[in-house]
């Protein structure tokens, strides 16, 4: 079953602008993370945000939540080439073990 | 800095033969996770154990698969027989915390190719 869906699934940017990419996720949760993968590796957390928070910022990365569209967004600043990678979001249901999305591909052109 | 160990980092088999692979968490993390990662697909949770006790292994296909973590350290995930349909990527994953708490240290990951 796929809880959280990414969305644009692949996406294209010029160094050094701004990335978005949202999940959406169908059932409440008790909160939602943020993985990176770079090709062909493990993934690497990023950033977790409770259901009872709303923003959260961790250096160029900026994360929101929405529980009551269920959805949350991911935002990266100032794009650089090494931010080039897949970008997962986790969501935990509640009483539920962890689900992960699809993922949103991003490339960061030079 | 700690890291999760993995091995093998590749690995060939043919059909209906058994394999194996091997994760070391990092050390004194309790939970440990195996993930499998479809081309293109996000991880997919397998199995879940706390310390040597599974917690979930609702989507491990148990007619094939095993999991176990003797001694609540390391993990070994074994496929016998394997079928063309588990070429994926294996990722071990453990957290300090349990549960919805915890985030999450991957592997490099076993990538599975069955022929």
């Amino acid at each position: 079953s796929q809880q959280g869906e990414e969305d644009p699934q692949a996406l294209s940017i010029q160094e050094g602008e701004n990335a978005t990419m949202n999940c959406s996720y169908k059932t409440s949760i008790n909160n939602l993370q943020w993985y990176r993968q770079n090709s062909g590796r493990g993934l690497v957390h990023l950033i977790l945000i409770r259901s009872n928070e709303r923003e959260k910022h961790s250096g160029r990365l900026r994360v929101t939540l929405d529980t009551s569209k269920k959805s949350s967004s991911l935002l990266i600043t100032a794009s650089r080439a090494a931010d080039t990678a897949s970008y997962f979001c986790a969501t935990y249901p509640l009483n539920d073990k962890i689900i992960f999305g699809k993922g949103t591909r991003l490339h960061i052109l030079p | 800095e700690a890291e999760v160990a993995q091995s093998p980092r590749y690995k060939i088999t043919e059909k209906s033969q058994a394999v194996a692979f091997w994760c070391d968490p990092i050390s004194g993390h309790a939970t440990l996770y195996w993930y499998r990662q479809i081309l293109g697909q996000g991880p997919e949770l397998l199995v879940q154990f706390q310390d040597e006790s599974v917690v979930d292994d609702s989507q491990l296909p148990k007619d094939r698969f095993s999991a176990e973590r003797l001694k609540g350290v390391d993990s070994t995930l074994k496929i016998q027989p394997a079928e063309l349909g588990d070429s994926a990527m294996y990722l071990c994953a453990s957290s300090l915390a349990s549960g919805w708490e915890g985030e999450q240290f991957f592997g490099p990951g076993t990538r599975l190719t069955v022929l």
